[in-house]
């Protein structure tokens, strides 16, 4: 399976402010997407990240709250832009195995923003 | 749309075994999935099962899938202290992204 790495793994940020997470695959992959996790809450798709390409938004979000990179077939980031409290939540980066369709994640981003 | 529900707390003794219940909606879902989240990690794909399967077993978990009533199972045998996570359930329906339940908070008390 890929090993995902993210980072930061958790940072306390001001209102207003924006953060960049960013996500590292050992391998190169296909389909790579960043969910939110809100406390308490399950796991919401923000985005799929389109590798030369724009992502494509789930409702509810636009590009100018979370812009996506993707570069390459290893790596993303996603922007948390102006953040605010309710923007305060678990960001997880994820993949999924062309041949099985298994979703792997990584350990998450813990946002808190203050 | 597409739901997955799940009860969301389970308290079992150690020792024990632990069935955690999941239904969904999509007939279509090729696979079920079952993922661990222990505190302050990401998500771990415990197990998953094809959907033209009834049971799969893997050491001390069973996933049993009656795909009649669009209900999954995940049990436990001998559970231990270390098992204490949420344990989402998701299914994967054909062309689609992801749907994960809510989660169920399992607790193994001593």
């Amino acid at each position: 399976s890929a090993v995902i790495s993210q980072k930061p793994s958790r940072d306390i940020c001001q209102r207003g402010t924006s953060l960049t997470i960013q996500c590292q695959v050992d391998s190169q992959v296909t389909m790579m997407f960043w969910y939110r996790q809100q406390p308490g809450q399950s796991l919401t798709l923000i985005a799929t990240a389109n590798q030369g390409s724009e992502a494509t938004y789930e409702s509810g979000f636009v590009i100018d709250k979370f812009p996506i990179s993707r570069p390459n077939l290893t790596f993303s980031t996603l922007t948390v832009s102006n953040m605010s409290p309710e923007d305060s939540s678990i960001y997880l980066c994820s993949v999924e195995e062309q041949n099985t369709g298994e979703l792997f994640f990584g350990e998450g981003s813990r946002l808190t923003v203050l | 749309g597409e739901d997955v529900e799940q009860s969301l707390f389970l308290s079992v003794r150690e020792g024990d075994s632990s069935v955690i219940n999941c239904t969904y909606t999509d007939s279509s879902s090729t696979y079920l999935y079952w993922y661990k989240q222990e505190p302050g990690a990401g998500l771990q794909l415990l197990t998953y099962i094809f959907s033209n399967m009834d049971m799969k077993q893997d050491q001390r978990l069973t996933v049993l899938l009656n795909k009649k009533d669009k209900h999954l199972s995940l049990r436990i045998a001998d559970t231990q202290t270390g098992d204490s996570a949420i344990y989402f359930c998701a299914e994967s329906p054909y062309g689609q992204n992801f749907v994960f339940g809510p989660g169920t908070r399992l607790s193994v008390l001593p």
